[in-house]
């Protein structure tokens, strides 16, 4: 299967700070990059997706790179709010495509 | 509507109870997959439903049975499970079926084994 490295494993920051989650992958035909946010028992929500014709993409206070030679993607969270903290998963295709692997995770604690 | 549902939300069983769980979908998705997922871990897949056909068993007991009725629903029978098994139950859906649809996810079914 794809192996999916997540780093940090936990992260916290003041508040109004930014967040950085780096994951890396090994299939390089691998082409759709999801990160999904899932706050203390509730289900996975996916708050941004990145596909490998572009290198980056923004939706207001995230955004989400894509080094394709590097095989990493990051995510990052500026001006953090304590509603951003939850445990963060990237996610990247398998090698036969069926499916995606999903990352360790990262617990976010965002400190007022 | 557009969200994946799950019932039930909390169950527990003993070792030799036979229960089952369902997931419903009305948004059209052809693709369905039942993940478990244990405290501080990322989803595990299970299973995957491509139009409504199993394409995809991760090697998951048999005391795990999935079953795919029509295109919305998906049910995961439960028998004979062990204490090891409680996790959190995830059914989620894609419009269609491979690694480049998103996924979204149901609320879950927290399941205990006793």
């Amino acid at each position: 299967g794809e192996n999916v490295e997540q780093h940090p494993s936990t992260l916290s920051v003041q508040e109004g700070d930014s967040a950085v989650i780096k994951c890396t992958y090994s299939d390089s035909a691998s082409n759709y990059f999801p990160w999904y946010k899932q706050e203390l028992g509730k289900r996975p929500q996916l708050i941004i997706d990145i596909r490998s014709n572009v290198g980056e993409k923004k939706d207001q206070r995230i955004a989400v790179t894509l080094n394709k030679t590097a095989k990493h993607f990051s995510l990052h969270i500026t001006e953090t709010q304590p509603e951003d903290s939850a445990v963060y998963f990237c996610a990247a295709p398998s090698n036969t495509g069926n499916q995606f692997y999903f990352g360790t995770g990262t617990s976010l604690t965002v400190i007022p | 509507d557009t969200e994946v549902t799950q019932t039930p939300k909390h169950l527990v069983m003993g070792m030799t109870n036979k229960k089952s769980l369902k997931c419903e979908q009305h948004m059209g998705h052809r693709a369905m997959y039942w993940y478990k997922q244990k405290a501080k871990k990322p989803p595990e897949l299970m299973f995957v439903y491509s139009y409504e056909k199993l394409s995809i068993n991760e090697s998951v007991p048999s005391r795990f049975s999935p079953e795919c009725p029509n295109s919305s629903l998906l049910n995961l029978h439960l028998h004979a499970l062990q204490p090891e098994d409680s996790a959190l139950y995830l059914c989620a859906s894609s419009q269609e079926p491979g690694a480049e649809e998103t996924q979204y996810f149901g609320p879950g079914t927290r399941l205990l084994v006793l």
